[in-house]
């Protein structure tokens, strides 16, 4: 596709289920990148991925939180146990060639109720 | 601790008037960017500054980079109310690559 693919667009779960967020990348972007955005607030970095090197994930707020890429292609964020504060739009951007111009999907509203 | 801070966290202003929002580090950054964002939206990217003073313009929009890398703002000539939005100024720090958010400066501009 043309931009960045999140899926699904909203999630509704009961507190301590596990739930996967997906994000489908812009065809040849070797960055990509998840953040958090709770109500109102800014964008808190949670994971990212660049080409073959180790992610760097230390924005991940607990070890509930993992994330995957295969290759420099799909992506998923699994949370967990859900809690009622993992609820947030979950975002993903990826990036390629310009310095820093990230792309972002339209993010996943999570609430765990 | 948060490494980019900015201010004022909102402003609501009259359309015509202008206005400037800051983005602060004690860090030194390789780059800043600002995006804009609306509701149900990603942030979509205004400017990239790279250079210790730089300053670019966009139409009614004028991006400055401070001379020590650490800190920008944006101003805005003659707000409309298409200006409403979330502005978030981000950047990745010297020896480490990955971009990093401020939280933002949610602007009103009222007609």
């Amino acid at each position: 596709g043309a931009g960045v693919s999140q899926s699904p667009s909203n999630k509704v779960t009961e507190k301590g289920k596990d739930v996967e967020l997906r994000c489908d990348p812009i065809s040849g972007h070797t960055a990509l990148y998840w953040y958090r955005q709770r109500l109102g607030q800014g964008l808190e970095f949670l994971i990212y991925f660049q080409g073959n090197s180790a992610p760097d994930k230390s924005g991940l707020p607990s070890d509930r939180f993992s994330a995957e890429r295969t290759g420099e292609s799909v992506s998923t964020l699994t949370i967990q146990r859900t809690q009622q504060e993992d609820s947030a739009v979950y975002l993903c951007a990826s990036s390629g060639g310009i310095w820093g111009k990230l792309f972002f999907g339209s993010g996943t509203q999570l609430s765990v109720l | 601790t948060q490494l980019l801070e900015q201010s004022p966290q909102f402003l609501s202003i009259q359309e015509g008037e202008n206005l400037t929002v800051y983005c602060n580090s004690s860090s030194v950054f390789s780059s800043l960017q600002w995006y804009r964002q609306e509701p149900g939206e990603g942030p979509v990217l205004l400017v990239t500054v790279v250079t210790g003073g730089e300053v670019k313009k966009l139409k009614r929009l004028t991006f400055q980079f401070g001379d020590a890398r650490k800190d920008s703002s944006l101003h805005i000539t003659a707000a409309q109310p298409g200006d409403t939005g979330l502005y978030l100024c981000a950047g990745d720090k010297v020896g480490d690559d990955k971009i990093i958010f401020g939280k933002g400066t949610r602007l009103h501009i009222l007609p």
